[in-house]
Parts: C-alpha cells; sequence; structure tokens
C-alpha cells in the first residue's frame, strides 16, 4: 500500500463548481499534513496546513480524518486560476524532517 | 519569487559527463533537501541536510553525491548517470524543527 494515495483525475469541472479532493495515508502515527499546489513544470508550493479542527482559507476548505486516515480539501467557486495538480502531504513520523508526497490530484476548471 | 534558487534550470548530459547541480536558499533556514520528480511518480526524497549535516539518504545511488557547505547552499553531484535519472530535480529547505519546506524551481535534467 501507497504511504499517500491520491485518486490522479484529472477532474474537470466548469467555473465556479465546488470540488473536492481525498488523500489517504497509511502510517495511523503521522502528525503533520499539508496539501501543495504544483502547476505545470513549476515547483510545487504549500497551499495550506491541514489541523485536527479543519481550517479553512478564503476559497479553501482543509479537513483531516485521523480514525479513517485521509485528508480532504474542498474548493468553492472554483476560478480558472485554480488548475493545477494538488499533491497531498504527510510527514510521518515526527522524528524526520522529511515529507511524505502524494502522487498529486490534477484539476483542471473550464470556462 | 526569489527565496530557494536553481541551478541550472535545464541540463542535457551524457552518462559519462560529471555535472553538479546548486541550489541556494535566502530564507534563513538551516534544513535542506534534495527530491526527484519522474513523470507521474510522487516526490522523491533523496537527502537531507539540518545544520549542515546530512541526516537523510534515502538509499540513493553514490551516482549521486550531495554536498552541503553552509545552511544556505546545497549541491548534487551527478557522475555516470543512467537515462532512467532523467527527471525534475528540486530543492527545498524549511528551518529545523517546522515541516513547511520551500522549494526551487528545480532543474530538469535529461541523461542521453
Amino acid at each position: 500500500r501507497k504511504e499517500v494515495e491520491q485518486d490522479p483525475g484529472p477532474f474537470n469541472v466548469p467555473e465556479g463548481a465546488t470540488v473536492a479532493f481525498n488523500c489517504t495515508y497509511s502510517n495511523s502515527a503521522s502528525q503533520s499534513f499539508f496539501w501543495y499546489r504544483q502547476d505545470c513544470r513549476k515547483e510545487p508550493k504549500l497551499l495550506m496546513s491541514v489541523y485536527s479542527s479543519g481550517n479553512e482559507d478564503g476559497r479553501f476548505t482543509a479537513q483531516l480524518n485521523r480514525a479513517s486516515q485521509y485528508i480532504s480539501l474542498l474548493i468553492r467557486d472554483s476560478k480558472l486560476s485554480d488548475s493545477a495538480t494538488y499533491l497531498c502531504v504527510v510527514n510521518p513520523d515526527t522524528g524526520r524532517r522529511a515529507l511524505t508526497f502524494g502522487s498529486g490530484t490534477r484539476l483542471q476548471v473550464q470556462p | 519569487e526569489t527565496g530557494v534558487t536553481q541551478t541550472p534550470r535545464h541540463l542535457v548530459m551524457g552518462m559519462t559527463n560529471k555535472k553538479s547541480l546548486k541550489c541556494e536558499q535566502h530564507l534563513g533556514h538551516n534544513a535542506m533537501y534534495w527530491y526527484k520528480q519522474s513523470a507521474k511518480k510522487p516526490l522523491e526524497l533523496m537527502f537531507v541536510y539540518n545544520f549542515k549535516e546530512q541526516t537523510e539518504n534515502n538509499s540513493v545511488p553514490s551516482r549521486f553525491s550531495p554536498e552541503c557547505p553552509n545552511s544556505s547552499h546545497l549541491f548534487l553531484h551527478l557522475h555516470t548517470l543512467q537515462p532512467e535519472d532523467s527527471a525534475l530535480y528540486l530543492c527545498a529547505s524549511s528551518q529545523v524543527g517546522v515541516n513547511t519546506q520551500y522549494f526551487g524551481p528545480g532543474t530538469r535534467l535529461t541523461v542521453l
């Protein structure tokens, strides 16, 4: 089983739509969770951290479900500029600095 | 955005060449990382340096040799690479003890 699993997509949605991505992780001891965004042929950039109580940043909402070991990202009112690959990222062990990345979910927002 | 810079941005090399990738961070961080991103695969961690000391080597072949002369600079020395080593090589930095990492733009490497 992969450490971090994501549906690769692509998710094709019209502008203004609401879209949600899920991600599952295998290590129940994982402590830190993030969503990164990667545009085509560019580097990953931190979108938001994911907190146990859930958190929101504008149109983006992240949720963590420790019991089921999954993380979600909800994007409301999709914009064309949201088109990118969204990477689910987990720090599996508090003793390490390394992050484990999912393969990413590609989102294409269409006019 | 110039927080983490990488040079060169593109590199084509033969299997017998020796080349080096350079990474520099201007964020005052003290941890630096090399990642490899191949097509349709997740980022793979290669090396971690904390305060210039290597703390992780993720079973990387010896044809990749990292060097970290100080907390701001990181190199990846390449020799006798294979075509399957063609990928995007990403450098990242963070504060030790903080999980948020900031990435450079990457070097797109092609091995012929």
